[in-house]
């Protein structure tokens, strides 16, 4: 079975200071992980996925991850907030032996307050 | 393309109605899926199917059921609504050939109230 844990629920931090949301995952066999956004009232886009490549993972709008098997972690960061970036993050995991791709498991979320 | 759409944006419903909510992608992808999401509980999978013809029960699928006539469409029908099926629903779809590795498409969402 496969799960995650997004260790924050909410995460405030100024503008242009650093973002660090955090994500531990647990999966039997090699994941693909992803982590996606989404602003208020709107649907989910995908910001950045790991799968089996390189460690370190650049996305879209300045943001990116880095898999650290050895600790289960996947944690996103970005070294300077926007005011855009105030949103919901989702951390999510793909079994790669599950035989059924489109089950995903989604995290708790993690709400990014950025304040003047 | 219009990629993945969804219908209606915003429904009430009184307990016990029926309804469907439609969803439709123009990619040609071959997996599609239906999530619901409630506060403080992410997106949780309800059902999903890996091409025409053939769906599967995702984690909470009771209250609900799907049919996959088409690539294009994959509804999913409240049967008797309840106030604990008041949520936000997603329709997602994934590329054929992808595994599960690739990038899940979402719908712009359907919020359902049931009173």
């Amino acid at each position: 079975a496969q799960s995650v844990t997004q260790l924050d629920s909410h995460v405030s931090v100024s503008e242009g200071t650093p973002v660090l949301l955090r994500c531990n995952y647990s999966s039997s066999y090699s994941p693909s992980l992803f982590w996606y956004v989404q602003h208020p009232n709107k649907g989910l886009q995908l910001l950045l996925k790991y799968t089996s490549a390189a460690t370190l993972v650049k996305g879209i709008n300045g943001f990116e991850a880095e898999f650290k098997k050895s600790e289960t972690s996947f944690h996103l960061t970005k070294p300077s907030a926007h005011m855009s970036d105030a949103a919901e993050y989702f951390c999510v995991v793909s079994d790669l032996n599950t035989g059924t791709a489109s089950k995903l498991t989604f995290g708790t979320g993690t709400r990014l307050q950025v304040t003047l | 393309n219009a990629g993945v759409t969804q219908t209606p944006k915003f429904q009430v419903l009184k307990t016990g109605q029926s309804m469907t909510l439609q969803c439709a992608q123009d990619m040609n992808h071959e997996y599609m899926s239906w999530y619901r999401q409630d506060p403080g509980m992410g997106l949780r999978l309800i059902h999903y199917s890996v091409g025409a013809g053939i769906t599967d029960q995702g984690e909470v699928p009771n209250g609900y059921n799907v049919s996959r006539s088409t690539t294009e469409d994959f509804p999913l029908r409240l049967l008797s609504a309840a106030p604990s099926q008041t949520s936000v629903y997603f329709c997602a779809s994934i590329p054929k050939g992808s595994g599960g590795t690739d990038t899940q498409y979402f719908g712009p969402g359907t919020r359902l109230t049931v009173l």
